[in-house]
């Protein structure tokens, strides 16, 4: 059984400061890692992707990635009210890859 | 910018009732996906479709469910008989590629079982 767990929350941080979410996942032999956001009622939106363990940087987000101790996390820099969401965490394993899903954090920035 | 597109948004039905639910996924994507999330729980994997045939599948696709390919651009999925417990939102994903590469969402559609 894969599993993949994140923290509910929520997590609220001020306007402007770092949010910092975590994910764990029990497949060793995972190989692709992906954050979503969802706001509530639609879809889950690409974040960022990683494969490779260190740091990803793309604009205020940071995706880190630590195979060995099978963690993954994004960082959130000058959080934003708009940034308040759920951020799935979602791991992709097994021969097919295919991206199972954690419960998600909701992250609330307040102004 | 390309995007998966699903219909309805949404859609209402009696138990035991047939639905389909319509996809058109990205058109250089190869891997299609059927996902659904029931109100407040997380997002669960149901199919996945490559090569007009279904490359894997969860518990939670049993014989009630079938998908499929019926023309270069469509995607579906089928539930034969609806029971209370199918009610969720039903999200079509599609990617390049199984390996190394991100799914795109569609933007659902809410199915209610009455």
């Amino acid at each position: 059984q894969k599993e993949v767990e994140q923290n509910s929350g929520p997590l609220s941080v001020p306007e402007g400061a770092i949010a910092s979410l975590n994910c764990t996942y029990s497949d060793r032999g995972s190989q692709s890692f992906f954050w979503y956001r969802q706001y509530s009622g639609k879809s889950p939106e690409l974040i960022m992707s990683i494969y490779s363990n260190g740091d990803k940087e793309d604009g205020r987000f940071t995706a880190q990635l630590n195979k060995a101790s099978q963690y993954v996390s994004l960082l959130i820099r000058d959080s934003q009210p708009s940034d308040s969401a759920t951020y799935l965490c979602a791991v992709g394993s097994g021969g097919s890859y295919i991206p199972t899903f954690g419960r998600g954090t909701s992250l609330i920035v307040h102004p | 910018e390309p995007e998966v597109t699903q219909t309805p948004s949404h859609q209402v039905t009696q138990m035991g009732q047939e639905v389909i639910l319509r996809c058109v996924p990205i058109s250089n994507h190869l891997y299609f996906y059927w996902y659904r999330q029931i109100l407040g729980q997380k997002v669960e994997f149901l199919v996945s479709f490559y090569n007009n045939e279904i490359s894997e599948k969860s518990e939670i696709f049993d014989d009630q469910f079938s998908v499929e390919r019926p023309d270069g651009s469509n995607f579906t999925l089928k539930i034969r008989s609806t029971k209370l417990e199918d009610s969720a939102m039903y999200f079509c994903a599609s990617s390049v590629s199984g390996r190394y590469t991100e799914a795109f969402f569609g933007q659902g559609t809410r199915l209610t079982v009455v």
